[in-house]
């Protein structure tokens, strides 16, 4: 079974500009999460889809970042503008319905100049 | 309001040495308890979880870990470490089956020394 693919696994992005990370979930998983790693703050929620309805936003990042489910094996998160303070590893994740185990893509490395 | 402490941000170990790797959680009932682990430009992998029952649980590669309601504490342990373990650890705690609600620590940064 293929785990979570992201794409790409590192972007560089000037300030400003409008990046879009991918993310294919886990074969028949109903719940995605975005989740952003930094050293500092660990890992905080972005967003969480439960059969490609958003169930969370993440608060405070809705304002630059969109997540959307196309369908239900594909993800993308939109950051729009970008800011340096986003430069972080974006990491997709997914899990069964009811189930606690959460499987985790490999990351997007994002560096904002 | 729930949360997960992981005291020790770095941890170094000579190969062969025991490991304990501390977790303490703020939580007013029995929650769901996990250990993940993250190798050098990898996503986050289960180790192992505890729901309830056997108060110590096994997980992958030799890891252990204890679940202690009274010290509200999930801490894990290594008899003997190899260099391949080196990695990011992340104790988490969910407080029912919903994945979402899932609350990471910041993770403790294990170097064994070969």
């Amino acid at each position: 079974d293929a785990g979570v693919t992201q794409t790409p696994r590192h972007e560089v992005a000037e300030k400003g500009q409008t990046i879009i990370l991918k993310c294919e979930p886990v074969s028949g998983h109903n719940d995605l999460f975005w989740y952003r790693q930094t050293k500092i703050q660990g890992l905080e929620l972005l967003s969480y889809f439960r059969s490609k309805s958003l169930m969370e936003d993440g608060g405070a990042f809705k304002d630059r970042f969109k997540a959307e489910m196309l369908n239900s094996s594909f993800s993308t998160l939109k950051i729009q503008p970008t800011e340096p303070k986003d430069s972080a590893v974006y990491l997709c994740a997914s899990s069964n319905r009811g189930g606690t185990e959460v499987f985790f893509g490999k990351g997007t490395r994002l560096t904002v100049v | 309001a729930q949360s997960v402490t992981q005291p020790d941000a770095r941890v170094t170990v000579s190969e062969g040495a025991s490991l304990q790797l501390r977790c303490k959680y703020s939580y007013s009932g029995t929650p769901y308890l996990f250990w993940y682990v993250q190798y050098p430009r990898q996503g986050l992998q289960l180790l192992l979880k505890y729901y309830s029952g056997d108060p110590v649980v096994q997980g992958v590669n030799g890891f252990e870990a204890e679940f202690s309601k009274s010290n509200s504490s999930f801490h894990l342990r290594k008899a003997s470490v190899h260099w391949s373990d080196s990695a990011v650890y992340f104790c988490a705690l969910s407080p029912d089956t919903n994945a979402y609600k899932v609350i990471f620590g910041k993770g403790t940064h294990l170097h064994v020394l070969p």
